[in-house]
Protein backbone atom coordinates (compact mmCIF):
# COMPACT_ATOMS: atom_id res chain seq x y z
CA UNK A 1 0.00 0.00 0.00
CA UNK A 2 0.76 3.72 -0.28
CA UNK A 3 1.88 4.04 3.28
CA UNK A 4 3.57 7.23 3.79
CA UNK A 5 6.71 7.64 6.23
CA UNK A 6 6.68 9.91 9.46
CA UNK A 7 9.48 11.41 10.90
CA UNK A 8 10.85 10.83 13.92
CA UNK A 9 9.45 7.26 14.88
CA UNK A 10 9.66 8.69 18.21
CA UNK A 11 10.05 12.34 20.42
CA UNK A 12 11.22 13.39 23.80
CA UNK A 13 10.82 16.62 24.45
CA UNK A 14 11.07 19.14 27.85
CA UNK A 15 7.54 20.77 28.55
CA UNK A 16 7.55 23.90 26.80
CA UNK A 17 9.21 23.13 23.94
CA UNK A 18 8.06 22.94 20.09
CA UNK A 19 7.64 19.86 18.26
CA UNK A 20 7.59 18.77 14.99
CA UNK A 21 6.47 15.76 12.86
CA UNK A 22 6.87 14.72 9.09
CA UNK A 23 4.40 13.49 6.75
CA UNK A 24 6.31 12.41 3.35
CA UNK A 25 4.88 11.03 0.24
CA UNK A 26 6.73 9.75 -2.93
CA UNK A 27 3.77 10.45 -4.88
CA UNK A 28 1.19 13.44 -4.92
CA UNK A 29 -1.76 13.55 -2.32
CA UNK A 30 -4.85 14.49 -2.82
CA UNK A 31 -5.66 15.49 0.60
CA UNK A 32 -4.42 14.75 4.20
CA UNK A 33 -5.79 14.55 7.46
CA UNK A 34 -3.61 14.19 10.96
CA UNK A 35 -5.06 11.71 13.76
CA UNK A 36 -3.91 12.08 17.97
CA UNK A 37 -4.12 8.94 19.74
CA UNK A 38 -3.36 8.86 23.45
CA UNK A 39 -1.74 6.10 24.81
CA UNK A 40 -4.59 3.40 25.51
CA UNK A 41 -6.55 5.28 23.39
CA UNK A 42 -8.26 5.57 19.90
CA UNK A 43 -7.15 7.45 16.71
CA UNK A 44 -9.13 10.85 17.51
CA UNK A 45 -9.17 13.21 13.97
CA UNK A 46 -8.07 16.39 14.08
CA UNK A 47 -7.59 17.78 10.90
CA UNK A 48 -7.91 17.31 6.67
CA UNK A 49 -5.83 19.73 4.47
CA UNK A 50 -6.67 19.39 0.72
CA UNK A 51 -5.05 22.58 -1.19
CA UNK A 52 -1.18 23.02 -1.77
CA UNK A 53 0.07 25.47 0.78
CA UNK A 54 -2.33 24.59 2.87
CA UNK A 55 -1.64 25.99 6.64
CA UNK A 56 -4.35 25.50 9.26
CA UNK A 57 -4.44 26.06 13.73
CA UNK A 58 -6.20 24.84 15.79
CA UNK A 59 -4.47 26.95 19.29
CA UNK A 60 -0.76 25.50 19.46
CA UNK A 61 -0.97 23.14 16.38
CA UNK A 62 -0.10 24.12 13.18
CA UNK A 63 -0.76 22.02 10.64
CA UNK A 64 0.74 22.35 6.58
CA UNK A 65 0.52 21.12 3.48
CA UNK A 66 3.27 20.98 0.96
CA UNK A 67 2.73 23.25 -2.06
CA UNK A 68 4.16 20.17 -4.31
CA UNK A 69 1.19 18.04 -1.89
CA UNK A 70 4.07 15.64 -1.15
CA UNK A 71 4.30 16.15 2.39
CA UNK A 72 2.62 17.37 5.34
CA UNK A 73 3.75 18.77 8.92
CA UNK A 74 2.44 19.18 12.27
CA UNK A 75 3.87 21.33 14.49
CA UNK A 76 3.02 22.25 18.39
CA UNK A 77 4.35 25.16 20.00
CA UNK A 78 5.26 25.04 23.84
CA UNK A 79 4.20 21.53 24.21
CA UNK A 80 2.38 20.24 27.44
CA UNK A 81 1.92 17.00 29.08
CA UNK A 82 -1.47 16.72 27.66
CA UNK A 83 -0.21 16.68 24.24
CA UNK A 84 1.53 13.16 25.11
CA UNK A 85 0.45 10.77 22.47
CA UNK A 86 0.69 9.09 18.71
CA UNK A 87 0.31 11.91 15.85
CA UNK A 88 -0.65 10.20 12.59
CA UNK A 89 -1.13 11.44 9.38
CA UNK A 90 -3.54 9.83 6.93
CA UNK A 91 -4.61 10.25 3.31
CA UNK A 92 -7.39 8.55 0.83
CA UNK A 93 -6.00 7.48 -2.59
CA UNK A 94 -9.21 6.33 -5.17
CA UNK A 95 -10.70 3.35 -2.70
CA UNK A 96 -7.53 3.34 -0.13
CA UNK A 97 -6.91 4.94 2.52
CA UNK A 98 -3.83 4.76 4.64
CA UNK A 99 -2.21 5.50 7.63
CA UNK A 100 1.37 7.04 8.25
CA UNK A 101 3.95 5.33 10.32
CA UNK A 102 2.88 7.69 12.96
CA UNK A 103 5.56 9.78 15.79
CA UNK A 104 5.08 8.70 19.31
CA UNK A 105 5.56 11.87 21.23
CA UNK A 106 6.53 11.74 25.31
CA UNK A 107 6.46 15.26 26.94
CA UNK A 108 8.92 15.71 29.96
CA UNK A 109 7.77 17.79 32.75
CA UNK B 1 -24.35 8.47 23.80
CA UNK B 2 -21.01 6.37 22.51
CA UNK B 3 -20.80 7.43 18.38
CA UNK B 4 -18.44 3.89 17.50
CA UNK B 5 -18.67 1.23 20.12
CA UNK B 6 -17.32 -2.11 19.89
CA UNK B 7 -17.46 -4.85 22.31
CA UNK B 8 -15.37 -6.65 24.00
CA UNK B 9 -12.85 -4.25 25.21
CA UNK B 10 -10.36 -7.44 25.92
CA UNK B 11 -10.70 -10.14 24.46
CA UNK B 12 -7.98 -13.43 25.69
CA UNK B 13 -7.91 -16.29 24.00
CA UNK B 14 -6.44 -19.50 23.24
CA UNK B 15 -4.82 -20.48 19.93
CA UNK B 16 -7.35 -22.23 17.66
CA UNK B 17 -10.34 -21.09 18.93
CA UNK B 18 -12.94 -18.63 16.80
CA UNK B 19 -13.95 -15.08 18.12
CA UNK B 20 -16.09 -12.56 17.37
CA UNK B 21 -15.71 -8.77 17.49
CA UNK B 22 -18.95 -6.12 17.64
CA UNK B 23 -19.05 -2.79 16.37
CA UNK B 24 -22.11 -0.80 16.13
CA UNK B 25 -22.34 3.32 14.88
CA UNK B 26 -25.05 5.41 16.11
CA UNK B 27 -23.75 8.83 13.74
CA UNK B 28 -25.52 7.46 10.55
CA UNK B 29 -22.22 6.79 8.56
CA UNK B 30 -22.30 5.39 5.25
CA UNK B 31 -18.54 3.15 5.81
CA UNK B 32 -17.54 1.25 8.03
CA UNK B 33 -14.27 -0.20 8.40
CA UNK B 34 -11.98 -2.32 10.43
CA UNK B 35 -8.31 -1.40 11.19
CA UNK B 36 -5.56 -3.67 13.09
CA UNK B 37 -3.09 -1.67 15.18
CA UNK B 38 0.13 -3.99 15.76
CA UNK B 39 2.65 -3.65 18.52
CA UNK B 40 4.29 -0.94 16.73
CA UNK B 41 1.78 1.21 16.34
CA UNK B 42 1.24 0.55 12.73
CA UNK B 43 -2.52 0.76 11.25
CA UNK B 44 -3.43 -1.55 8.77
CA UNK B 45 -6.78 -1.43 6.99
CA UNK B 46 -8.34 -4.55 6.65
CA UNK B 47 -11.82 -4.17 5.62
CA UNK B 48 -13.92 -1.29 4.50
CA UNK B 49 -18.04 -1.66 3.82
CA UNK B 50 -20.20 1.00 1.91
CA UNK B 51 -24.16 0.48 2.19
CA UNK B 52 -23.43 -2.80 2.95
CA UNK B 53 -21.42 -4.01 0.56
CA UNK B 54 -17.56 -4.98 0.96
CA UNK B 55 -15.50 -2.43 -0.78
CA UNK B 56 -11.62 -2.76 -0.18
CA UNK B 57 -10.69 -5.85 1.53
CA UNK B 58 -6.64 -6.00 1.91
CA UNK B 59 -4.38 -8.98 2.09
CA UNK B 60 -5.70 -10.67 5.05
CA UNK B 61 -6.07 -13.80 6.29
CA UNK B 62 -9.97 -15.77 4.82
CA UNK B 63 -9.85 -16.59 8.36
CA UNK B 64 -11.01 -13.05 8.83
CA UNK B 65 -14.44 -12.34 7.82
CA UNK B 66 -16.27 -9.16 8.19
CA UNK B 67 -20.38 -9.31 8.68
CA UNK B 68 -22.43 -6.27 8.44
CA UNK B 69 -26.43 -6.67 9.19
CA UNK B 70 -26.67 -3.17 8.35
CA UNK B 71 -25.14 -0.02 8.03
CA UNK B 72 -24.69 0.89 11.58
CA UNK B 73 -23.26 -2.88 12.51
CA UNK B 74 -19.72 -4.49 11.16
CA UNK B 75 -18.75 -7.03 13.35
CA UNK B 76 -15.76 -9.30 12.52
CA UNK B 77 -15.07 -12.62 12.99
CA UNK B 78 -11.69 -14.46 13.24
CA UNK B 79 -11.66 -18.48 12.89
CA UNK B 80 -8.69 -20.89 14.30
CA UNK B 81 -6.86 -17.92 15.88
CA UNK B 82 -2.91 -17.72 16.02
CA UNK B 83 -0.72 -16.06 18.31
CA UNK B 84 0.37 -13.71 15.37
CA UNK B 85 -2.99 -12.58 15.24
CA UNK B 86 -2.62 -10.71 19.14
CA UNK B 87 -3.54 -6.86 18.20
CA UNK B 88 -5.73 -3.99 18.88
CA UNK B 89 -8.69 -4.08 16.48
CA UNK B 90 -10.17 -0.77 15.63
CA UNK B 91 -13.29 -0.43 14.21
CA UNK B 92 -14.36 2.89 12.54
CA UNK B 93 -16.77 4.87 10.12
CA UNK B 94 -16.65 8.03 8.32
CA UNK B 95 -19.50 9.61 5.92
CA UNK B 96 -18.20 8.47 3.02
CA UNK B 97 -15.05 6.86 2.16
CA UNK B 98 -11.63 8.57 2.98
CA UNK B 99 -13.51 10.33 5.62
CA UNK B 100 -14.47 14.14 3.68
CA UNK B 101 -13.71 16.85 5.66
CA UNK B 102 -14.99 15.28 9.20
CA UNK B 103 -12.56 11.85 9.05
CA UNK B 104 -12.76 8.74 10.55
CA UNK B 105 -14.30 8.23 13.72
CA UNK B 106 -12.92 5.26 15.57
CA UNK B 107 -14.20 3.09 18.57
CA UNK B 108 -11.99 2.51 21.78
CA UNK B 109 -10.71 -0.53 20.56
CA UNK B 110 -10.61 -4.69 21.11
CA UNK B 111 -7.27 -5.98 22.51
CA UNK B 112 -6.79 -9.11 21.44
CA UNK B 113 -4.37 -11.46 23.33
CA UNK B 114 -4.10 -15.19 22.01
CA UNK B 115 -2.09 -17.32 24.05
Amino acid sequence: GQQVMQIPQYQHVQEGEDFTTYCNSSTTLSNIQWYKQRPGGHPVFLIQLVKSGEVKKQKRLTFQFGEAKKNSSLHITATQTTDVGTYFCAHGSGNQFYFGTGTSLTVIP
Amino acid sequence: DTAVSQTPKYLVTQMGNDKSIKCEQNLGHDTMYWYKQDSKKFLKIMFSYNNKELIINETVPNRFSPKSPDKAHLNLHINSLELGDSAVYFCASSQKFGGAAYGYTFGSGTRLTVV
